[in-house]
């Protein structure tokens, strides 16, 4: 049973340009939230996808947009990319967007923005 | 919305102690606190979690507190072993519309077993 997958693993972008991070959930799992993990800080919550609508937001700015589709999997954009957006972009699966089920976490995406 | 605080950020200790992290939440209403452990490079996995209805819970070497009044709640490893040198993080889940579908993480303990 593959868990969460990721792509791309790594990239480098410049200031201003456009990015988009892509998600595959666990098996079983129909609900997709996204973390930003700065170096060295906890993840902090984006948005959670479910029933491809945007279900909760996190305090990120327009910029961070997302997509889930009808096979659960789900895309992250970042638009007018900052310096401050470097960071590991998590992605977690559960089962359900409430509750208190269990999230399942991809390897990550690691940016870079030169 | 929620605040999760976490102490100490680093810790070290001589394999085969003990340690102990604690955390404190702001949000009362908050029912689920899981913990997690990262590894350099890796993805944070579940390694205990605890629901708002228990005060402790222990699976094998790792056990986890809860104080609900005073509203924080603490990791314990047992007779530590290199292996478990990582940062851990502890999270809360809150119930209002505003905070129910997320978590909120703490800032993470740096912990690194001696042998």
């Amino acid at each position: 049973d593959a868990g969460v997958t990721q792509s791309p693993t790594h990239l480098i972008k410049t200031r201003g340009q456009q990015v988009t991070l892509r998600c595959s959930p666990k098996s079983g799992h129909d609900t997709v939230s996204w973390y930003q993990q700065a170096l060295g800080q906890g993840p902090q919550f984006i948005f959670q996808y479910y029933e491809e609508e945007e279900r909760q937001r996190g305090n990120f700015p327009d910029r961070f947009s997302g997509h889930q589709f009808p096979n659960y999997s789900s895309e992250l954009n970042v638009n007018a990319l900052l310096l401050g957006d470097s960071a590991l972009y998590l992605c977690a699966s559960s089962r359900g967007p409430g509750g208190t089920g269990e999230l399942f976490f991809g390897e990550g995406s690691r940016l870079t923005v030169l | 919305g929620e605040n999760v605080e976490q102490h100490p950020s680093t810790l070290s200790v001589q394999e085969g102690d003990s340690a102990v992290i604690k955390c404190t939440y702001s949000d009362s209403a908050s029912n689920y606190f899981p913990w997690y452990k990262q590894e350099l490079g890796k993805r944070p996995q579940l390694i205990i979690d605890i629901r708002s209805n228990v005060g402790e819970k222990k699976d094998q070497r790792i056990a986890v507190t809860l104080n609900k009044t005073a509203k924080h709640f603490s990791l314990h490893i047992t007779e530590t072993q290199p292996e478990d040198s990582a940062v851990y993080f502890c999270a809360a889940k809150g119930v209002t519309p505003g905070s129910a579908r997320q978590l909120t993480f703490g800032s993470g303990t740096q912990l690194t077993v001696l042998p």
